[in-house]
């Protein structure tokens, strides 16, 4: 358990639709990373957020926002769903963000089936 | 820009033996960190090991070691005493040392270990 909790395990919803998914870092990680990991782009880095500000954003839709709260837990976004943003989505966290560099621990997950 | 490459979309090994898998990075960075994660069927993504650029020493972590060739953009990991429990996908994964810490992930190696 690499202590990065995700919410929910599981999702399925239509084209079209918005869902939310939320992600909470270990206890004293401030910064939180976002991937999206499908078939057939493997992982993809998204977001990541730094002590509630953006620092750096990767391959990540307009239909896609983000944010980080004060309590440091963060939501993923997602609307105008499409079949191919099916996939699984990962939360990761860490102690930095700014110019040290830290290890990445990953929560388990979310699974989203757009039908 | 940073790439990762695995060559080897597949490997087995038989229990208790050893493998070692290979990936290789392009960068014009001297400052990073690479890494080696493990996704088993649960899909979590479970850090295996770190190795900072700067050191020479090549990282072990029980049965698990890296031969980093920094000159060779070379990052193979070795798992000796093959279990049950190393099958997964391995991801090998490069991070620029400060400033914006996106990981840029390899597509990944399936590792089935066979009783």
């Amino acid at each position: 358990d690499s202590g990065v909790t995700q919410t929910p395990k599981h999702l399925i919803t239509a084209t079209g639709q918005r869902v939310t998914l939320r992600c909470s870092p270990r206890s004293g990680d401030l910064s939180v990373y976002w991937y999206q990991q499908s078939l057939d782009q493997g992982l993809q880095f998204l977001i990541h957020y730094y002590n509630g500000e953006e620092r750096a954003k990767g391959n990540i839709l307009e239909r896609f926002s983000a944010q980080q709260f004060p309590d440091l837990h963060s939501e993923l976004n997602l609307s105008s769903l499409e079949l191919g943003d099916s996939a699984l989505y990962f939360c990761a966290s860490s102690v930095a963000g700014g110019m040290s560099t830290d290890t990445q621990y990953f929560g388990p997950g979310t699974r989203l089936t757009v039908l | 820009a940073q790439t990762v490459t695995q060559s080897q979309p597949e490997m087995s090994v038989q229990e208790a033996e050893t493998v070692t898998l290979s990936c290789t990075y392009d960068t014009s960075e001297n400052n990073y960190y690479l890494f080696w994660y493990k996704q088993p069927p649960s899909r979590q993504m479970i850090l295996v090991i770190r190795q900072e650029a700067y050191k020479q020493q090549n990282a072990t972590e029980n049965r698990f070691s890296v031969n980093f060739q920094k000159a060779a953009k070379s990052f193979s990991l070795k798992i000796s005493v093959s279990q049950l429990g190393d099958t997964a996908m391995y991801f090998c994964a490069f991070m620029v040392s400060g400033g914006y810490q996106k990981v840029t992930f390899g597509t990944g190696t399936k590792l089935q270990v066979i009783p």
